[in-house]
């Protein structure tokens, strides 16, 4: 089974600032890799998948990179509303799919 | 608009047995694969299970194995999640979530329902 660690578990930071997320995998995922965005009381979206690409109707403020084994979420400029927890997810060896344990974005 | 509504989720002993069921409309069912994830209460995301657009093919997470089956029916756009021998740690909000590929699989998810809990406790 494929691990994911995310770092930090919180980041704390005021809007308009830039957001790094990190998500490394236990074994080479390829590009197999997504993020999504969880708030309170909802459930998940999707923002980006395979890596890179943003999905229906996710702003350009939201961005994934990295191949292999180390990935990024990058938010240019916070948004009040991005506050929320981030999960990434792979796909590349499975069953199991699997998730990381979340990073919490909160306001600083 | 796409829509998945799951209905079925409350209290059960542990033991017992429980349906999920999850409502899908404004999009062609019959041409998506369909995932379960659950979320244990103040936790993260853990996928339980997937079924091909056909009910061709179906793989689940070791933990549900042989306890839990997925199903579809086509004919009235509704997913399925049969729990047997549930356990206290089943105790989650199962959303139900379309797979993101038309007519095939890729394992991203989108859109997701809203989520149905489903507690096991005696």
């Amino acid at each position: 089974e494929i691990v994911l660690t995310q770092s930090p578990a919180t980041l704390s930071l005021s809007p308009g600032e830039r957001a790094t997320l990190s998500c490394r995998a236990s074994q080479n995922v390829s590009s197999y890799l997504a993020w999504y965005q969880q708030k309170p009381g909802q459930a998940p979206r999707l923002l980006i998948y395979d890596a890179s690409n943003r999905a229906t109707g996710i702003p350009a403020r939201f961005s994934g990179s990295g191949s292999g084994t180390d990935f990024t979420l990058t938010i240019s400029s916070l948004e009040p509303e991005d506050f929320a927890v981030y999960y990434c997810q792979q796909r590349s060896n499975w069953p199991p799919i699997t998730f990381g344990q979340g990073t919490r974005l909160e306001i600083k | 608009q796409v829509q998945l509504v799951e209905s079925g989720g409350g209290v059960v002993q542990p033991g017992r047995s429980l349906r999920l069921s999850c409502a899908a409309s404004g999009f062609s069912f019959n041409s998506y694969g369909m995932h379960w994830v659950r979320q244990a209460p103040g936790k993260g995301l853990e996928w339980v299970a997937v079924i091909w657009y056909d009910g061709s093919n179906k793989y689940y997470v070791d933990s549900v194995k042989g306890r839990f089956t997925i199903s579809r029916d086509n004919s009235k756009n509704t997913l399925y999640l049969q729990m047997n021998s549930l356990r206290a740690e089943d105790t989650a909000v199962y959303y139900c979530a379309r797979d993101e590929l038309y007519g095939g699989n890729s394992n991203w998810f989108d859109p997701w329902g809203q989520g149905t809990l489903v507690t096991v406790s005696s």
